[in-house]
C-alpha cells in the first residue's frame, strides 16, 4: 500500500500550458507539503497545508496554486508553464502534535517544460 | 533563518567499510528536529534517521547512527558496514517545533559505494 502517492510520475508539456499534479496520502496525517527539487538536487518547500489550511507559503510565483480538498489530498496547479518550472516536485505528509515530525514523501513528479 | 550545510558534495566508501557524512546547521531555536534522508537513483526520498534536539542520546537505526553535538550544531551520519544499496544522495534536514516550521534541507552529499 502506497503511503503517499502522486500522479503523474512524469509530465512533459509545452511552455504556456496549464497542468496539475495530484497527491494523496493514506497515513491519516493532518499536514501536507509541496517541495521543488531543482536540477542541482536542491530541495525547497513551496507550500504546506495543515487540516486544509495554508500554513506555509514560500516565495513562489502566483502561477502555482495549491488546493487541498480534504486532509488526504493536496494538489498543485501550475498556470502558464515556463522553462524554469522544469524540476521534480515532491508531495509529503506528516502528523503534527504526535512528537514525531518526520515527513513522508511521495515518489515525485518529474515535470519537463519544452 | 535556519540554514543547513553539507560541506561534502561527494563521498566514496568501500563495501563493508564505515563512512561519516557531515552536517552543520544554524538556528536560534532550542527545540527542533534533525533528519537524514536518502535519495537513491529511483528519486524516492527515504527517511534514514531522526534526532530530537532535547535528547542527548544519539539516534541509531541498524547500521546508521548519528553524532549529534548540540552546542556545536553538528549532526553527522555514520554508515557502518556499507552496502552497495547505500549508494545515494544523502540530505541532512532541520525542522523547528511547531506546525508552521518548515523542513530545511542541506545541499546533499552523493555517496558512492565501491567494491
Amino acid at each position: 500500500d502506497t503511503a503517499v502517492s502522486q500522479t503523474p510520475k512524469y509530465l512533459v508539456t509545452q511552455m504556456g500550458n496549464d497542468k496539475s499534479i495530484k497527491c494523496e496520502q493514506n497515513l491519516g496525517h493532518d499536514t501536507m507539503y509541496w517541495y521543488k527539487q531543482d536540477s542541482k538536487k536542491f530541495l525547497k518547500i513551496m507550500f504546506s497545508y495543515n487540516n486544509k489550511e495554508l500554513i506555509i507559503n514560500e516565495t513562489v510565483p502566483n502561477r502555482f496554486s495549491p488546493k487541498s480538498p480534504d486532509k488526504a489530498h493536496l494538489n498543485l496547479h501550475i498556470n502558464s508553464l515556463e522553462l524554469g518550472d522544469s524540476a521534480v516536485y515532491f508531495c509529503a505528509s506528516s502528523q503534527f502534535g504526535t512528537g514525531v515530525y518526520e515527513q513522508y514523501f511521495g515518489p515525485g513528479t518529474r515535470l519537463t517544460v519544452t | 533563518a535556519q540554514t543547513v550545510t553539507q560541506s561534502q558534495p561527494e563521498m566514496s566508501v568501500q563495501e563493508a567499510e564505515t563512512v561519516t557524512l557531515s552536517c552543520t546547521y544554524d538556528t536560534s531555536e532550542s527545540d527542533y528536529y534533525l533528519f537524514w534522508y536518502k535519495q537513491p537513483p529511483s528519486r524516492q526520498m527515504i527517511l534514514v534517521i531522526r534526532q530530537e534536539a532535547y535528547k542527548q542520546q544519539n539516534a541509531t537505526e541498524n547500521r546508521f547512527s548519528v553524532n549529534f553535538q548540540k552546542a556545536a550544531k553538528s549532526f553527522s551520519l555514520k554508515i557502518s558496514d556499507s552496502q552497495l544499496g547505500d549508494a545515494a544522495m544523502y540530505f541532512c534536514a532541520y525542522k523547528g517545533a511547531g506546525t508552521a516550521s518548515k523542513l530545511t534541507f542541506g545541499t546533499g552529499t552523493r555517496l558512492q559505494v565501491t567494491l
